[in-house]
């Protein structure tokens, strides 16, 4: 089975300042993928990013960024030049590659909760 | 286009009734998956439907239960409800089989069990 532990509960940084949300997985798998999704006050998930773990290269979506470190199992997210509108509890998850029982299942951390402050 | 929209926002339930919980998925998507949130922790996934077949469980009982209709909207049933199955129920919709293709989520419906 594979777990997702997020070992922050909570992150506070200054406005236009960067933080890094740590994440790191277990799994025996070796074809899967993780993701960072975004869940602010209103409730609905937001996907930040997605990654590929037979991609080398590091996904970044604008001032997002991952840090991907497949021997080490572990999948960082990297906020660049926060704004207020970033608070929002931060979720990594892992989903193996598509075989008939895992069709869709993302497992989730528990979650980091990121406050950016003025 | 219209988003993943959810039904109702809020639910107060005792112990042992039967709920129902539903779920419009974005126009066009054939997927809809169902999780449970608790209070404090990270979505747990219940299960998957596909072309309205559950292709897909998690480590949820029987009572937990769904459906997914030709328009590929969703209903999530528990019945016998438990204290514990006070939580937030997100559904999520996609097309075809992810994570090929992204997954939206909801706004969730907030159950509460008394």
């Amino acid at each position: 089975a594979q777990t997702v532990t997020q070992s922050q509960p909570e992150m506070s940084v200054q406005e236009a300042e960067t933080v890094t949300l740590s994440c790191t997985y277990d799994t025996s798998e070796n074809n899967y993928y993780l993701f960072w999704y975004k869940q602010p006050p209103s409730r609905q998930m937001i996907l930040v990013i997605r990654q590929e773990a037979y991609k080398q290269q590091n996904a970044t979506e604008n001032r997002f960024s991952v840090n991907f470190q497949k021997a080490a199992k572990s999948f960082s997210l990297k906020i660049s030049d926060s704004q207020l509108g970033d608070t929002a509890m931060y979720f990594c998850a892992f989903m193996k590659h598509m075989t008939t029982d895992s069709w869709g299942k993302l497992q989730f951390g528990s979650g980091t909760q990121v406050v950016v402050t003025p | 286009e219209t988003g993943v929209t959810q039904s109702p926002t809020h639910l107060i339930k005792t112990r042992g009734q039967q709920v129902t919980l539903r779920c419009s998925s974005q126009s066009g998507h054939n997927t809809v998956s169902w999780y449970q949130q608790a209070l404090g922790q990270g979505p747990q996934f219940i299960f998957q439907y596909y072309r309205e077949e559950e292709n897909g469980r998690g480590n949820f009982p029987p009572r937990f239960s769904g459906l997914q209709f030709p328009n590929y909207s969703s209903e999530l049933n528990v019945n016998a409800l438990e204290l514990d199955d006070s939580a937030l129920y997100l559904c999520a919709s996609s097309f075809g089989q992810v994570p090929y293709n992204e997954q939206f989520f909801g706004p969730g419906t907030r159950l509460t069990v008394l």
